[in-house]
């Protein structure tokens, strides 16, 4: 299987800040990460797959970039909205895996 | 547009099964397979394995074998997944997820709702 490293574990941030998540792989998947949002008490919304492509209406604040082992989510001006935790998937091999979850808080 | 709704929370004692079902709907049921991922308490995402929406072929990850059994009705357009022999430690969330594309898996969207199992005495 291939093992993800997720960072930070524990994001705070401000309303309008631009904030960065990382998401490192165990070993080359090219273009095959998906990133998520989740709320509490609700299910994940995928935001980007394809590592960069960003899912139907989803806010452009949000990108994606990386290929082979090293991924990194963008926010660009957080919005109070965006408090949320946040997973990467790789959906290269079997199986596919997600990263540990980064949550970002109101700082 | 397209949904899947699945069933509600459940609570069950140690020893005893239950069934989870998810119900698609604004698209073919039988043109993407079905997945299912955990979600124990303040934990992050564990994929279980998925489904075959055409011939009904389960695929589980490390993990859940034996006691974790994918099915389907495709007549009302519906996964299930059932649990036997429950224990303490199967108390989570579980969530029903379509690929985003016609295959067994890449990402995922959408996703159910989540059902939430409890098991305690």
């Amino acid at each position: 299987a291939i093992w993800m490293t997720q960072s930070p574990s524990l994001l705070s941030a401000s309303t309008g800040d631009r904030v960065t998540i990382s998401c490192r792989m165990s070993q080359g998947i090219s273009s095959y990460l998906a990133w998520y949002q989740q709320k509490p008490g609700k299910a994940p919304e995928l935001l980007i797959y394809a590592a960069s492509t960003l899912q139907s209406g989803v806010p452009s604040r949000f990108s994606g970039s990386g290929s082979g082992t090293d991924f990194t989510l963008t926010i660009s001006c957080l919005q109070s909205e965006d408090f949320a935790t946040y997973y990467c998937q790789q959906y290269y091999s079997f199986p596919p895996t997600f990263g540990q979850g980064t949550k970002l808080e109101i700082k | 547009q397209v949904q899947l709704v699945q069933s509600g929370s459940e609570l069950k004692k140690p020893g005893a099964s239950v069934k989870v079902s998810c119900k698609a709907s604004g698209y073919t049921f039988t043109s993407y397979a079905m997945n299912w991922v955990r979600q124990a308490p303040g934990q992050g995402l564990e994929w279980m394995g998925w489904i075959n929406t055409n011939t009904g072929n389960p695929t589980y990850a490390q993990g859940f074998t034996g006691r974790f059994v994918f099915s389907l009705d495709t007549s009302v357009s519906t996964a299930y997944l059932q649990i036997s022999s429950l224990k303490a430690e199967d108390t989570a969330v579980y969530y029903c997820a379509r690929p985003g594309y016609s295959s067994s898996w890449n990402w995922f969207d959408p996703w159910g709702q989540g059902t939430l199992v409890t098991v305690s005495s």
